[in-house]
């Protein structure tokens, strides 16, 4: 079964504040951790992942930090616009085969 | 535009029904995935196939089953149908199957059973 939880489901900020959503995980011979964003109506697309040999990766105003010795990982968001409003899934494959996706976050930026 | 096809982009059908879905991968991509997104929940991993073989299962059902064919396009089959089955069915393609390679997903097919 989903071994990834996520949390929070919702999530409200006003525009320029910061976001953060966590990922934990169970047992994981995989080393891959994604994010993805799915804005209404359309498809999930990838917007960061780490691999378990680095701590943090940034792109502009996202960033994914990794923590293996708690099992957790986190999205963050800086700076955050409406055009971030969208829900967000973490996703991390068990056994580098099947590809489970985090519950999901539905993240709301108030202008 | 992911480069990802899906057909149909809805479907509407009765409990009992037989349904096929189809996806065409980003050329060049060996690996297909099937994802069910039921209303208000996440994406569940159905099935992942690479280069025309099955390779990993996840939450799919008996009534459901899918392939690969030669030219790699993919096909996800439910019969029957259940009023429960109702979702968006997302496919998604990748390079090489590998656990760190970047998927792409399609538009989604809308299937509703009424």
């Amino acid at each position: 079964g989903e071994n990834v939880e996520q949390h929070p489901s919702t999530l409200s900020v006003q525009e320029g504040d910061s976001a953060v959503i966590k990922c934990t995980y169970s047992d994981s011979a995989s080393n891959y951790f994604p994010w993805y964003k799915q804005e209404l109506g359309k498809r999930p697309q990838l917007i960061i992942d780490i691999r378990s040999n680095v701590g943090e990766k940034k792109d502009q105003r996202i960033a994914v930090t990794l923590n293996k010795t708690a099992k957790h990982f986190s999205l963050h968001i800086t700076e955050t616009q409406p055009e971030d409003s969208a829900v967000y899934f973490c996703a991390h494959p068990p056994t580098g085969d099947q590809f489970y996706f985090g519950t999901g976050t539905s993240l709301t930026v108030i202008p | 535009d992911s480069g990802v096809t899906q057909t149909p982009k809805h479907l509407i059908t009765a409990t009992g029904q037989r349904v096929t879905l189809r996806c065409s991968p980003r050329s060049g991509d060996l690996s297909v995935y099937w994802y069910q997104q039921s209303l208000d929940q996440g994406l569940q991993f159905l099935i992942q196939y690479y280069n025309g073989e099955e390779r990993a299962k996840g939450n799919i059902l008996e009534r459901f089953s899918a392939q690969q064919f030669p030219d790699l396009h993919s096909e996800l089959n439910l019969s029957p149908l259940e009023l429960g089955d109702s979702a968006l069915y997302f496919c998604a393609s990748s390079v090489g199957g590998a656990e760190g390679d970047e998927q792409f997903f399609g538009p989604g097919t809308r299937l509703t059973v009424l």
